[in-house]
């Protein structure tokens, strides 16, 4: 099946500083990559979706100048956190779509921490 | 507004029995329904799909049924293994190709 990269797996920053996470599909395009986030014990919360060229969706409440993407390529979309704070700390995920494909495939997942 | 939802956070079964998860949604305009299986700091994986034409769809030890008129699905897995212990997620996907997420339900397999 198709596959999702995303790096890095764990990252710990200090306050104020910015953290680049990558996603990138390793087989096929995609246009469209989703960005989640996950709180202990709590579902995934889709914060945006990435479009390849062009500005990305933000989910209500998501701030985008705090969470910026950028979908540069059809297969490489990044997530950068700036000014990172504590409370920012979480588990991120992506995910893309394999065109051929009915099921999205999501990324390893990136454990934040901000300290 | 959850469109999907998993109104169970946890379930326990033994080993060798059977294991039910449930899931409700509330667009009939949804095409595709899946399941992912998560461990813990880890990304979900894919496990099954039905296609919303379809009533049951079977893997293995995975079942995935569907029950349009009571917008319900569910994952049957049996025979349950202490591996199968994970988050599962059900998810559907609407005709614009965006996934909704259930919250999970939390499966112990006590061996």
């Amino acid at each position: 099946g198709a596959v999702v990269s995303q790096h890095p797996s764990r990252v710990i920053c200090k306050s104020g500083t910015s953290v680049k996470i990558e996603c990138r599909s390793l087989d096929f395009q995609a246009t469209t990559m989703f960005w989640y986030r996950q709180f202990p014990k709590q579902s995934l919360m889709l914060m945006a979706t990435s479009n390849e060229g062009s500005k990305a969706t933000y989910e209500q409440g998501v701030e985008k100048d705090k969470f910026l993407i950028n979908h540069a390529s059809l297969t490489l979309s990044t997530l950068t956190v700036t000014s990172a704070h504590p409370e920012d700390s979480s588990f991120y995920i992506c995910s893309a779509r394999d065109p051929r494909e009915t099921e999205a495939f999501f990324g390893q997942g990136t454990r934040l921490t901000v300290v | 507004d959850q469109q999907v939802k998993q109104n169970s956070p946890s379930l326990s079964v033994q080993e060798g029995r059977i294991s039910i998860l449930n899931c409700d949604y509330t667009n009939s305009m949804f095409d595709y329904f899946l399941w992912y299986k998560k461990y813990p700091a880890e990304g979900p994986t894919f496990l099954i799909s039905i296609s919303s034409i379809k009533d049951k769809n079977e893997d293995g030890r995975f079942t995935v049924f569907l029950n349009k008129s009571a917008k319900h699905l569910s994952l049957h897995i049996v025979p349950s293994q202490p591996g199968d212990s994970a988050v599962y997620f059900c998810a559907a996907r609407d005709t614009g190709n965006q996934f909704y997420f259930g919250t999970g339900t939390s499966l112990t397999v006590i061996p």
